[in-house]
């Protein structure tokens, strides 16, 4: 596609549901990275996929978080047993190859409420 | 995570008026890069400097990587009121690093 598309763009649950968030990259965008986004903050990184495998997950929290590319396009962001501290907008970017982190494209975000 | 600080938090400009920013880190950044922010949007990269002493424009924007490469700063000429948003920072640690370090943003609103 065009741009990074990323879907919810918003989504509530509740303390305790199950969270998946997706993520479709720029065609041919081998690197594909996620970022969260707390009120107020700048993004944290989370995990980065070069291809189908997770290059760097040292930015995920704890083993709540997940996060799988099974196809080396579109990726899906898993969150087991929400937390109110999880509520944020989780950012997805790519770019052509993982020649570094700076050449990314962001998506618009998945804003999270965990109420 | 390292911690980049940004300077000021947030600023009241009036429109056709020069804006500065500034980024500090206590580590050592091979690359600095300035994004900014739309509201329900990502970030967008503005420029990214690559050597130390490096000054890069682009339109209206000017950065710097700073020569201890512990800082960066960004100017805006003239504003205009799309340029409101936030503006972040970002460091990578060294070249190739997989992940950016982001500040805590600046917070601008242009007054037309």
């Amino acid at each position: 596609g065009a741009g990074v598309s990323q879907t919810p763009s918003n989504k509530v649950t509740e303390k305790g549901k199950y969270v998946e968030l997706r993520c479709d990259p720029i065609s041919g965008h081998t690197a594909l990275y996620w970022y969260r986004q707390s009120l107020g903050q700048g993004p944290e990184f989370l995990i980065y996929f070069q291809g189908t495998g997770a290059a760097d997950d040292s930015g995920l929290p704890n083993d709540r978080f997940f996060a799988v590319r099974p196809e080396g396009s579109v990726s899906t962001l898993k969150i087991q047993r929400t937390e109110r501290g999880d509520s944020a907008v989780y950012l997805c970017a790519s770019s052509l190859t993982g020649s570094g982190a700076n050449v990314l494209t962001f998506g618009a975000g998945s804003r999270l409420t965990v109420l | 995570g390292q911690q980049l600080n940004q300077s000021p938090q947030s600023m009241f400009i009036q429109e056709g008026e020069d804006v500065s920013m500034n980024c500090t880190s206590s580590s050592i950044f091979n690359t600095w890069l300035w994004y900014k922010q739309d509201p329900g949007e990502g970030p967008v990269l503005l420029i990214a400097l690559y050597k130390a002493g490096e000054l890069t424009s682009n339109g209206r924007l000017t950065a710097q990587f700073g020569i201890t490469r512990k800082d960066s700063f960004l100017n805006i000429s003239a504003s205009i009121p799309s340029d409101v948003g936030i503006y972040f920072c970002a460091g990578q640690l060294f070249a190739g690093a997989n992940n950016l370090f982001f500040g805590t943003g600046t917070r601008l609103t242009v007054i037309p």
